[in-house]
């Protein structure tokens, strides 16, 4: 699985457009790139996920470059329930058998919305 | 729809004492995963069910824990005998086959079981 590298924390404030970046150099062809959100005392939940380009939903959008080396996930207008932390995760989604391995969580991207 | 369900959300237990937490599953998912955290550290994968079977256990940290899923509904997780280092939120998650729901995996997770081991 591909090594993630992201913010151990960011701090931002309600309405701004908040951008975190994460980097994974090692991603091979079959990798897929996944973010996830937890709030305090919940399970991470699925925000997002690209293979390239860009992506767009209803709750954030995903850049990634040409190289894939690294994504962005970019909340548009922030709000104070988005303090979260924030996790990106690389991995093919699906091996030989058809099952879909588990996660490998890093340690994440502390974000602090400030009124 | 309901989501993934996990019972109980808070057990503290003595050293040596026994544990079993239950995750409920989202209805149709056939894969059914337990993770677990422990103070500080990251989120660990421990093992992952495809219905019934055990599809990947390398993340077990030992044989006092025992992990089942008959019918592949419902799993349960004990730990025999509870350890100080046990304690931490285990989290179970569960997604669709994924040859199925297509490229995008997407795991649910429970809100976790918070485990006090004294």
């Amino acid at each position: 699985l591909a090594k993630t590298t992201q913010p151990i924390s960011m701090d931002s404030y309600e309405g701004q457009e908040v951008n975190i970046t994460c980097s994974h150099n090692n991603i091979a062809t079959n990798d897929y790139i996944t973010w996830y959100q937890q709030f305090p005392s919940q399970g991470p939940r699925f925000i997002i996920q690209g293979y390239k380009t860009k992506v767009t939903n209803e709750v954030a959008s995903l850049f990634i470059p040409a190289d894939r080396k690294s994504s962005t996930l970019s909340l548009p207008r922030v709000s104070l329930s988005d303090t979260a932390v924030y996790y990106c995760l690389v991995g093919d989604s699906r091996d030989s058998g058809g099952g879909a391995d588990g996660l490998t969580f890093g340690k994440g991207t502390h974000l602090i919305i400030q009124p | 729809e309901a989501g993934v369900t996990q019972f109980p959300s808070h057990s503290v237990i003595e050293k040596g004492q026994t544990v079993t937490l239950r995750c409920d599953p989202i209805s149709g998912h056939d894969n059914l995963y337990w993770y677990r955290r422990v103070m500080g550290k990251e989120i660990k994968f421990l093992l992952h069910f495809v219905k019934e079977s055990k599809q990947d256990e390398s993340g077990m940290p030992n044989n006092r824990f025992l992990a089942e899923r008959t019918g592949g509904t419902y799993s349960t997780l004990k730990v025999q005998p509870a350890e100080l280092e046990d304690s931490g939120v285990y989290f179970c998650a569960s997604s669709q086959d994924p040859w199925l729901a297509g490229p995008t995996d997407t795991q649910y997770f429970g809100p976790g079981t918070r485990l006090t081991v004294l």
